[in-house]
C-alpha cells in the first residue's frame, strides 16, 4: 500500500523566516517518484518538482529546496525567506509503479502555510 | 494556450439532482483523473482514464460516473446517489506511459447542494 504522511497542519511563520514541510511516506516499491505541489488560494495545484527512488540528490531551485532521504522515508520542503506569496497549501504525493493504475498520485493532507508581513 | 479547463467554477445543486462537471484539455494527454477535495483533507481519486473509451474506479467512485467519448473530455457526473457532494473537485490529466510525468491540474470546481 501507498501512503503519504504529512504531520504539519498549519504552519505560520513571518516573513523572511525559512520554514521547513515535512513529509513521510510508505511504499513496498522499489522503483517510486514523488512529488510537492502548491496549491494557492485560486485552488489550482501547481507542479513544484518532481523525485524519483535512484536519485537521493538533494535539490535547491531559488528559494526552494528539497531533501530526500530514503534511510527515513522522507522527502522534505524547505523555503529560504519565506514570502506572502508563498501562502499557500502544500501537498506532498507519491506514485509506485505498483500501484494498479499506472501514474496514479497518492497525496497527504497538505499544509497550509501561512506567511505574515 | 496548453491547458485544462474545468466548468462552472463554482455549481450549486438541490439535493436529488444529478449535476456534471466539465473537464476539458489541450495538451494532448492520454490520461485523465478526477479528484474531490474536502477541507483539511488531501485529494482522494474518484476516477481515472487512461485511453479513449474506458475508465476505472478510484478510491470514492461511488455516487459518481464518468464518461470519456474523446481524448480532450473527461466530464463527471455527481448522481443523486451521493450522499455528500458538496466538496472541491479538481480534474487531472498526463502523458501515460512513464509513471514519472507529473500530472496537471485544472482549477477546479467547487460544488454545493443546498
Amino acid at each position: 500500500a501507498q501512503k503519504v504522511t504529512q504531520a504539519q497542519t498549519e504552519i505560520s511563520v513571518v516573513e523572511k523566516e525559512d520554514v521547513t514541510l515535512d513529509c513521510v511516506y510508505e511504499t513496498r516499491d522499489t522503483t517510486y517518484y514523488l512529488f510537492w505541489y502548491k496549491q494557492p488560494p485560486s485552488g489550482e495545484l501547481v507542479f513544484l518538482i518532481r523525485r524519483n527512488s535512484f536519485d537521493e540528490q538533494n535539490e535547491i531551485s531559488g528559494r526552494y529546496s528539497w531533501n530526500f532521504q530514503k534511510s527515513t522515508s522522507s522527502f522534505n520542503f524547505t523555503i529560504t525567506a519565506s514570502q506572502v506569496v508563498d501562502s499557500a497549501v502544500y501537498f506532498c504525493a507519491l506514485s509506485a509503479l505498483g500501484g494498479s493504475t499506472l501514474g496514479r498520485l497518492y497525496f497527504g493532507r497538505g499544509t497550509q502555510l501561512t506567511v505574515w508581513p | 494556450d496548453g491547458g485544462i479547463t474545468q466548468s462552472p467554477k463554482y455549481l450549486f445543486r438541490k439535493e436529488g439532482q444529478n449535476v456534471t462537471l466539465s473537464c476539458e484539455q489541450n495538451l494532448n494527454h492520454d490520461a485523465m483523473y478526477w479528484y474531490r477535495q474536502d477541507p483539511g483533507q488531501g485529494l482522494r481519486l474518484i476516477y481515472y482514464s487512461q485511453i479513449v473509451n474506458d475508465f476505472q474506479k478510484g478510491d470514492i467512485a461511488e455516487g459518481y460516473s464518468v464518461s470519456r467519448e474523446k481524448k480532450e473530455s473527461f466530464p463527471l457526473t455527481v448522481t443523486s446517489a451521493q450522499k455528500n457532494p458538496t466538496a472541491f473537485y479538481l480534474c487531472a490529466s498526463r502523458t501515460s506511459g512513464a509513471s514519472y510525468n507529473e500530472q496537471f491540474f485544472g482549477p477546479g470546481t467547487r460544488l454545493t447542494v443546498l
